[in-house]
């Protein structure tokens, strides 16, 4: 079945550092591609998407690019700051049967330090 | 209401108790989906409305777990004979009408089975 791999965490960086995190996944046809953050004591919150291989997400800085030939959507990010400590789900769209339900990586831990 | 509520927020129960997780989307969403997020997990797909149909329950782990949404908009995760394992955060999400839209998250309901 289809899923998704992400890195493992926690991160822990200091503010203005740049920022990667890896994502895989597997899949059959062709899905869309999401970040999900999680703020602390917040809920789950869309990031980014993309639709289609080559397209790039964007918002609040952060990007990810849909690389079909690598499976890959790298959350990336120039220059972190103390606000953007959360956890970040990568996640893909299971078109099967018309759902478009969300397969979720396991969740990396960023910590943003002063 | 402005987005997806969930209640209770927290719910504390015996094993082998029957509870119900109670879900309101966003106004005119017609897609519902229910996860469930154990720790350290990314959250996990149960089940997916269309309308008052449940269109996909691939996800729910066994005939203890059952949920309904009679009217198109407010649905009910039931839960019977829980057990331990069951303790988990339970989270909603909502869709409006169409392919790649966002599924927007309510803050979920951690259930802790003792």
């Amino acid at each position: 079945g289809n899923s998704v791999t992400q890195m493992e965490g926690p991160v822990t960086l200091s503010e203005e550092a740049f920022l990667t995190i890896n994502c895989t996944y597997t899949a059959t046809g062709y899905p869309s591609l999401f970040w999900y953050v999680q703020y602390p004591g917040e809920g789950l919150q869309l990031l980014l998407k993309a639709t289609k291989a080559d397209d790039k997400g964007s918002n609040k800085g952060f990007e990810a690019t849909y690389r079909k030939e690598t499976t890959s959507f790298h959350l990336e990010k120039g220059s972190v700051q103390v606000s953007d400590s959360a956890v970040y789900f990568c996640a893909l769209s299971d078109g099967q049967g018309g759902s478009e339900k969300l397969v979720f990586g396991k969740g990396t831990k960023l910590t943003v330090n002063p | 209401g402005a987005g997806v509520s969930q209640t209770p927020s927290n719910k504390v129960t015996e094993k082998g108790k029957y509870v119900e997780l109670r879900c309101d989307p966003i106004s005119g969403h017609t897609a519902l989906y229910w996860y469930r997020q154990s720790l350290g997990q990314g959250p996990e797909f149960l089940i997916y409305f269309q309308g008052t149909g449940a269109a996909d329950d691939s996800g729910l782990p066994n005939d203890r777990f059952f949920a309904v949404r009679p009217e198109g908009s407010v649905s009910t995760l039931k839960i019977q004979r829980t057990e331990r394992g069951d303790s988990a955060v339970y989270l909603c999400a909502s869709k409006s009408e169409g392919s790649y839209n966002e599924q927007f998250f309510g803050p979920g309901t951690r259930l802790t089975v003792l």
